[in-house]
């Protein structure tokens, strides 16, 4: 079944440490998407991918990274983690730009 | 570019009532248009997609979505809501296929949904 994953759903770290979060998809999209989005607001584009080899930054500055080295697979990564990132954050894929989005059910990360 | 305007932040319904969810969008060309739905603590979910043809369009749950292109708004509705429709909805353009927007999706700001018993 195609699908979009990430994991974990749920991380609390404390202030400093690096953390991955990890984001799949199973569709063969091209296209995927970071968004960070806190409770009950809108969603801001952080990162996104155009292919393998390919990452992109959005509207919103962030001071994670991506990678994109296979096509399924699209991690972020916060080298120091701070209290300020605690937020919700979702990946998403699509076969086109302008195509409907495919969302992961979301990171939710708490930085103490 | 284009941009999503949900004018109602939030809006509130009681169990069995019909629902109108407002958009309004600005774009010069025809945009692809989406409606999501977002439970607590979760992605999002595709309701409906509006890319050419009629101009209403069924989704799933029982919504559905005029596009007015003289009104530059494509509205959701539902007959008939139910508790479990309590939810967050965003409404979403695209650049209609053009190859702009290399940054995909341009969503709404949201509109809570509140269901009174």
């Amino acid at each position: 079944e195609a699908d979009i994953y990430q994991t974990p759903r749920y991380l609390v770290i404390g202030t400093g440490k690096k953390i991955t979060l990890e984001c799949s998809q199973t569709m063969g999209h091209d296209k995927m998407y970071w968004y960070q989005q806190d409770p009950g607001m809108e969603l801001h584009l952080i990162h996104y991918s155009y292919g393998v080899n390919s990452t992109e930054k959005g509207d919103l500055s962030s001071e994670s990274t991506v990678s994109r080295i296979r096509t399924e697979h699209f991690p972020l990564t916060l080298e120091s983690a701070r209290p300020s990132h605690t937020s919700q954050y979702l990946c998403a894929s699509s076969e086109w730009p302008d195509g409907e989005q495919f969302f992961g059910p979301g990171t939710r990360l708490t930085v103490l | 570019a284009q941009s999503v305007t949900q004018p109602d932040i939030h809006i509130t319904v009681s169990e069995g009532a019909s629902l109108e969810l407002r958009c309004n969008y600005s774009y010069g060309a025809t945009p692809y248009l989406f409606w999501y739905v977002q439970s607590p603590g979760q992605g999002l979910q595709l309701l409906l997609k509006y890319f050419s043809g009629d101009t209403l369009v069924q989704g799933i749950k029982g919504f559905e979505a005029e596009f007015k292109r003289s009104q530059s708004s494509f509205n959701l509705r539902k007959p008939s809501v139910h508790w479990s429709d309590a939810a967050e909805y965003f409404c979403a353009v695209g650049a209609g296929g053009s190859g702009g927007g290399a940054d995909g999706l341009t969503f709404g700001k949201g509109t809570h949904l509140i269901i009174q018993p």
